[in-house]
């Protein structure tokens, strides 16, 4: 699969603190998915994007298309307990006979938040 | 609501034993996948049915193989269970080739 490299690995931070997290790609995605995951489940869905530039928010998310399309970004803003979690970037890659598409995942940001 | 089902939530195996994982889907999704997730990584594909009666392997299908019963069912199976297959292995479907997958909450396997 496709390599994407997320930054922050973990982030620490205090609750009501805004966050930034990034992903980026030495490939061109034409759609771009963060995802959360809580501890003992699978991921989540939380934004998607399709069009390159494209800024779309989620409550308190806010994800952003890079106009390259090699990458993205998710801010949280007003943190809160329960936003702990990890959070992956994804963006698929087409299989063979356009039967579907396998997710490239980033290995996540681990966000902690304190009361 | 259920979404995406999969059994069991745990399992021990023994090196050498076969297993089955079981998913199940009540969205009437046309394709389901098969991931594995190993510790500070993101998740990486094994097998994929686009469609009833169709399956594919994806980045790591080796040890593995996969069964799609119908529309709704898609199972994967260890026929010698190896301890590098440790792992926590989640199902996902999706309805149209631009729709985001959905995730089932993972099968937590451990092969000692």
């Amino acid at each position: 699969g496709q390599q994407l490299n997320q930054s922050p690995q973990s982030m620490f931070i205090q609750e009501g603190e805004d966050v930034s997290m990034n992903c980026t790609s030495s490939s061109i995605f034409n759609t771009w998915l963060w995802y959360k995951q809580d501890p003992g489940e699978g991921p989540v869905l939380l934004i998607a994007l399709y069009k390159a530039g494209e800024l779309t928010s989620n409550g308190r998310l806010t994800a952003q298309f890079g106009i390259t399309r090699k990458d993205s970004f998710l801010n949280i803003s007003a943190s809160i307990p329960s936003d702990v979690g990890i959070y992956f970037c994804a963006g698929p890659s087409i299989l063979p006979s356009n039967s579907g598409y396998a997710l490239n995942f980033g290995k996540g940001t681990s966000l902690l938040v304190t009361p | 609501n259920a979404g995406v089902t999969q059994t069991p939530k745990f399992q021990v195996l023994k090196t050498g034993q076969s297993m089955t994982l079981q998913c199940a889907q009540d969205m009437n999704h046309n394709s389901m996948y098969w991931y594995r997730q190993d510790p500070g990584m993101g998740l990486r594909l094994i097998y994929y049915s686009a469609s009833e009666g169709t399956t594919d392997k994806g980045e790591v299908p080796n040890g593995y193989n996969v069964s799609r019963l119908n529309k709704r069912e898609f199972s994967l199976r260890l026929e010698s269970a190896a301890p590098s297959q440790t792992s926590v292995y989640f199902c996902a479907s999706h309805t149209y080739s631009n729709q985001p997958q959905h995730f089932g909450d993972g099968t937590r396997l451990s092969i000692l």
